[in-house]
């Protein structure tokens, strides 16, 4: 099966500068990458994701970059703000499969004002 | 439109007896997930359910736990004689399980608590 593995686990960085969470998993045949975001005792909730057929995607502050050949994703947020404080899980899935999804083990973020 | 819904959102139960969780998800998602997660931890992937597929058992801790989904819609995880150890908040999310559409929709959580 998938395995995904995350890194840091925990991680602060200082408002206004950029953090990164790098991700890696083992089934080539994985091709949707998702990543969650969950606030302090709310749901995880979507906040990006990237298929294998684009190798970049930005939203606003975040990027997620994907490089198949090496198996691994990286969530970036640029401009840090306090509210990106949060845990951030990555996540892999072949979608073509019906396999379940796969979450990587969170990264705690700490954004200090 | 209606989100995932669990109930209860909050359970405590005494070592020892069982307990039942709830899990409405949305409307015509095909794709149901269990996770637990412990204060501060990470997903716990439990168990999955995938149309009318035999279910991913895989992640179940014990053989005190087990889920059903009945009619393809709402699921039930069951706990058989708690312990202190099962203490945490059960996630459930929904996905419509297609192809190129597979986001996860989570439900607030139920938080047990084993005394």
């Amino acid at each position: 099966g998938e395995n995904v593995e995350q890194h840091p686990s925990t991680l602060s960085v200082q408002e206004g500068d950029s953090a990164v969470i790098k991700c890696t998993y083992s089934d080539s045949a994985s091709n949707y990458f998702p990543w969650y975001k969950q606030e302090l005792g709310k749901r995880p909730q979507l906040i990006i994701d990237i298929r294998s057929n684009v190798g970049e995607k930005k939203d606003q502050r975040i990027a997620v970059t994907l490089n198949k050949t090496a198996k691994h994703f990286s969530l970036h947020i640029t401009e840090t703000q306090p509210e990106d404080s949060a845990v951030y899980f990555c996540a892999a899935i072949n979608s073509g499969g019906y396999q379940k999804v796969t979450f990587g083990t969170g990264t705690k973020l700490q954004v200090i004002p | 439109g209606a989100g995932v819904s669990q109930s209860p959102s909050n359970k405590v139960t005494e070592k020892g007896k069982d307990v039942e969780l709830r899990c409405d998800p949305i409307s015509g998602h095909t794709a149901l997930y269990w996770y637990r997660q412990s204060l501060g931890q990470g997903l716990e992937f439990l168990i999955y359910f995938q149309g009318n597929s035999a279910p991913d058992k895989s992640g179940l801790p014990s053989d005190r736990f087990s889920a059903e989904r009945t009619g393809g819609s709402v699921s039930t995880l069951t706990i058989q004689r708690t312990q202190q150890e099962d203490s945490a908040v059960y996630l459930c999310a929904s996905s419509l399980g297609v192809r190129d559409d597979n986001e996860q929709f989570f439900g607030p959580g139920t938080r047990l608590t084993v005394l």
